[in-house]
């Protein structure tokens, strides 16, 4: 079927270290969204991206959808950037979103 | 604007007993999502419909689970004879054009 794969699937830095997060995914993608999810919290969209680079803040979603990979940079890491990232991809441009399994970082004072 | 509600936040079942769970999605919304997220895990789809009408419903366990938007709105979840493997936080979203947002989630523990 059709899968998302992220990676790291954890990272511990320390504040001010910069994070690359990667979603790979097995077929041709019509978008990509990006999410944040605090711990016990709701998810909560970073990125809407279906081809190309976008920027907000600290941090950066570039999608090469071709290459069927899209990551997430996140510079001079804080702590309150701890919890998950998730990618969810649409393969089929018809709303439906498949989610990986999340990155899970933990930024230490 | 108001996000998208649900309700309840938090349900302890015994095996076999039922729960239902309510999204009221942001106004204006077309497309309306339930998710299972068990813990530690990426959600997964569970059904989804875009007004009234069931678009998929593919990962949907019909023998327990049902899903119904009756007047293209709110939507409710509920599950029959829960099982321990229900355990999990169930996200509703709603979209319109593409991008989701998400409600806080229903927690459900099956003892």
């Amino acid at each position: 079927g059709q899968q998302v794969q992220q990676s790291p699937a954890s990272l511990v830095l320390q504040e001010g270290e910069n994070a690359e997060l990667q979603c790979n995914f097995s077929s041709t993608a019509t978008r990509l969204q990006w999410f944040y999810q605090h711990p016990g919290g709701r998810l909560v969209s970073l990125f809407y991206n279906p081809s190309g680079t976008k920027h907000t803040g600290r941090l950066t979603s570039t999608t090469v959808t071709n290459e069927r990979r899209g990551s997430l940079h996140i510079s001079s890491s804080q702590t309150t950037d701890s919890g998950t990232y998730f990618c969810a991809i649409d393969y089929n441009a018809g709303a439906k979103l498949t989610f990986g399994g999340g990155t899970r970082l933990t930024v230490r004072p | 604007e108001a996000g998208v509600t649900q309700s309840p936040r938090y349900a302890v079942l015994q095996e076999g007993q039922a729960v239902s769970f309510w999204c009221d999605p942001i106004s204006g919304h077309d497309t309306l999502y339930w998710y299972q997220q068990p813990r530690d895990q990426g959600p997964q789809l569970l059904v989804y419909f875009r007004d009234e009408a069931v678009i998929d419903n593919s990962q949907l366990p019909s023998d327990r689970f049902s899903a119904v938007r009756p007047k293209g709105t709110n939507s409710t979840l509920k599950i029959q004879s829960a099982k321990q493997g229900d355990t999990a936080t169930y996200l509703c979203a709603s979209s319109l054009r593409g991008q989701l947002y998400f409600g806080e989630g229903s927690k459900l523990t099956v003892l």
